[in-house]
């Protein structure tokens, strides 16, 4: 059974980068792609982007200029980087599989538990 | 990125049938997918195209689409399906993004 955990600060001052890690266990970081979804307390989903495994990434328009998703097959883990974070950026972040048998379907199969990041100063 | 318009909230008796819409253009080409998200809790897959369940996802959970239109349909609504339930699809852009989410309390 594949498993992801989210793992970095849970604080962020503002201005600052977000930094999170995404470790995958119980399978291969290989031939899939990997996503990072968010979601603010008490709101909806958010698409973040993802990266395959080879490297190649998709980010949501609205955060292109500040996303960065990187993939490390070595250790089974993909990152997330986001820049210049503001009190709009605080929400639970998911990393989760990604999958598409189909150029027209995608889904989210596997997820993380999600972890809390607050920007606060 | 596409915008997919959910209901924010409907109820069902317990037992009967309920359906939770997803309308949105990506949908005439792109299928929809369904996660339930309970409080303090990761989402979790329910559906994913036309209509597939993952292993353990009951019976009674089922998808559909028409149009611009998905649908997630729960035949004999039961007490533990109460949660918040979004659906999720890309657009020919490439991008991707999700329902504002339903909240679907049982009666």
């Amino acid at each position: 059974q594949i498993q992801l955990q989210e793992s970095g600060p849970g604080l962020v001052k503002p201005s600052e980068t977000l930094s999170l890690t995404c470790t995958v266990s119980g399978g291969s970081i290989n031939n899939y792609y990997w996503s990072w979804i968010r979601q603010p307390p008490g709101k909806g989903l958010e698409w973040i982007g993802y990266i395959y495994y080879s490297g190649s990434t998709n980010y949501n328009p609205s955060l292109k200029s500040r996303v960065t998703i990187s993939v490390d097959t070595s250790k089974n883990q993909f990152s997330l980087k986001l820049s210049s974070v503001t009190a709009a950026d605080t929400a639970i972040y998911y990393c989760a599989r990604t999958l598409h048998p189909i150029s027209s379907s995608w889904y989210y199969d596997f997820w993380g538990q999600g972890t809390l990041v607050t920007v606060s100063s | 990125s596409s915008e997919l318009t959910q209901d924010p909230a409907v109820s069902v008796a317990l037992g009967q049938t309920v359906r939770i819409t997803c309308q949105g253009d990506s949908l005439r080409n792109y299928d929809a997918s369904w996660y339930q998200q309970k409080p303090g809790q990761a989402p979790l897959l329910v559906i994913y195209g036309k209509n597939n369940r993952p292993s353990g996802i009951p019976d009674r959970f089922s998808g559909s689409s028409s149009g611009n239109t998905a649908s997630l349909t729960i035949t004999g609504a039961q007490a533990e399906d109460e949660a918040d339930y979004y659906c999720h699809s890309r657009d020919s852009s490439g991008n991707h993004s999700f329902g504002g989410g339903t909240k679907l309390t049982v009666l």
